[in-house]
């Protein structure tokens, strides 16, 4: 089992739809969780934090965190032809402060279609 | 506030040389990351770095190294280059402090080709 899962897509959603991106991890001892959008050529642009269970909201953007089913979402509204990109799902995998690796998963392509 | 600064962007060298990439955190930034990213194997961790010290280490051969500066700015070294090294290497720092204190902000890369 990897350690940070995502569905590959490519994922394509009408624009002005709700995007939803998923992800998976597989330390329950993990605390910190981040996604990442990354356009072609580009590094990779952090976009949400998440700590805590629950959802977290960012204007257009919700990440929602659920540690006791390990698992981790990203919601786009009103979806953007300028949201088309490579989202990733980054896990701080373990115990927190001393140990600042991030684990990656390998990506969704997302793509926003006019 | 600047961002994250690599130098070089691009290099090309020849299989059995060595190569230094920089990277200089952003303002305040303590910890340093390096990540390798490859179409085949996605970002994976090479070490972080925090007060010039490595704390972590990624699953990569002795051939990749780093190092800290007191000012936090970082290095990383490849010797020995192989074709497989061909990568983008990606710097990411953190301030580690604050109720968002382990986001990680990356820098635009440096593009290794090995011939």
């Amino acid at each position: 089992q990897k350690e940070v899962e995502q569905n590959s897509g490519p994922l394509s959603v009408p624009e002005g739809a709700i995007a939803s991106l998923n992800c998976t991890y597989s330390d329950r001892g993990s605390q910190s969780f981040f996604w990442y959008r990354q356009y072609s050529g580009k590094s990779p642009e952090l976009i949400m934090s998440i700590y805590s269970n629950g959802d977290k909201e960012d204007g257009r953007f919700t990440a929602q965190l659920n540690k006791a089913s390990q698992y981790v979402s990203l919601l786009i509204r009103d979806s953007q032809p300028s949201d088309s990109a490579t989202y990733l799902c980054a896990v701080n995998i373990g115990s927190n402060f001393g140990n600042e690796k991030l684990t990656f998963g390998t990506g969704t392509r997302l793509t926003i279609i006019p | 506030k600047a961002g994250v600064t690599q130098t070089p962007r691009y290099l090309i060298k020849t299989r059995g040389q060595q190569v230094t990439l920089s990277c200089s955190p952003i303002s305040g930034h303590r910890s340093v990351s390096w990540y390798q990213q490859t179409p085949g194997q996605g970002l994976q961790f090479l070490f972080e770095y925090f007060s010039e010290t490595q704390r972590n280490k990624g699953n990569f051969p002795g051939r990749f190294s780093g190092r800290q500066f007191s000012n936090s700015r970082s290095e990383m070294n490849v010797s020995t280059l192989e074709l497989g090294d061909s990568a983008l290497y990606l710097c990411a720092s953190s301030y580690l402090a604050g109720s968002s204190y382990n986001e990680q902000f990356f820098g635009p890369g440096t593009r290794l080709t090995v011939l």
